[in-house]
């Protein structure tokens, strides 16, 4: 069946960087691609991006240029999200899902906690 | 971007029967509206996508409506497992934006 097995909790300092994978099973992995999405308390779900892991192709909710990178190796059928510049405002869970125009499979969710 | 209101915010309702969620769109969405569900600790998943096209899997209880800046999830006949905090995805216009999403609890 279709799977999205994300990478544990990270505890971050601010000023540093995390890089949560999406390991994805079950399907093609280049035939769909990947969402990231953000989900916390205060501000709800918010729509990081996406990728074409395919080509590589990406596409940013302008909020998260800067913040959010998007890469993938096709080879081990793996998404990257890296956080960079981490304060505690990106303290939340990141979801991958499969898909952009439909998200018919999620990951179980990658927290980050940003603190000193 | 797109703002996306959903009413009520928390909704308590009894077992078997018939809720109405809504969701408001700041602009028109042209039906590219998706709902999910999220139970207590667990990702989001989908319900219905495209406003009234009910995902793989999804109980026939389930149905979604509407057009242009409004839309309706409903649930014919509520069950214990329906208890879940339920959102609205509006994907007609980049950024994607979800409502604040509507508590549905059991009476």
């Amino acid at each position: 069946q279709v799977q999205l097995q994300q990478s544990g909790a990270e505890l971050a300092k601010p000023g540093s960087s995390v890089k949560i994978s999406c390991k994805a099973s079950g399907y093609t992995f280049t035939s769909y691609y990947i969402s990231w999405i953000k989900q916390t308390t205060g501000q709800g779900l918010e729509y990081i991006g996406y990728i074409n892991t395919g080509s590589g192709g990406t596409n940013y909710n302008e909020k998260f240029k800067g913040k959010a990178t998007l890469t993938v190796d096709k080879s081990s059928s793996t998404a990257f999200m890296q956080l960079s510049s981490l304060t505690p405002d990106d303290s939340a869970v990141y979801y991958c899902a499969r898909g952009v125009r439909v998200m018919d499979a999620w990951g179980q969710g990658a927290s980050v906690t940003v603190s000193s | 971007d797109i703002q996306m209101t959903q009413s009520p915010s928390f909704l308590s309702a009894s077992v078997g029967e018939r809720v109405t969620l809504s969701c408001r769109a700041s602009q028109n969405i042209n039906k590219y509206l998706d709902w999910y569900q999220q139970k207590l600790g667990e990702a989001p998943k989908l319900l219905i996508y495209n406003t009234n096209n009910l995902h793989t899997g999804i109980p026939s209880r389930f149905s979604g409506s509407g057009s242009g800046t409004d839309y309706t999830l409903t649930i014919s006949s509520l069950q214990p497992e329906d208890v879940a905090t339920y959102f609205c995805l509006q994907r007609n216009s980049w950024p994607y934006t979800f409502g604040a999403g509507t508590k549905l609890e059991l009476k």
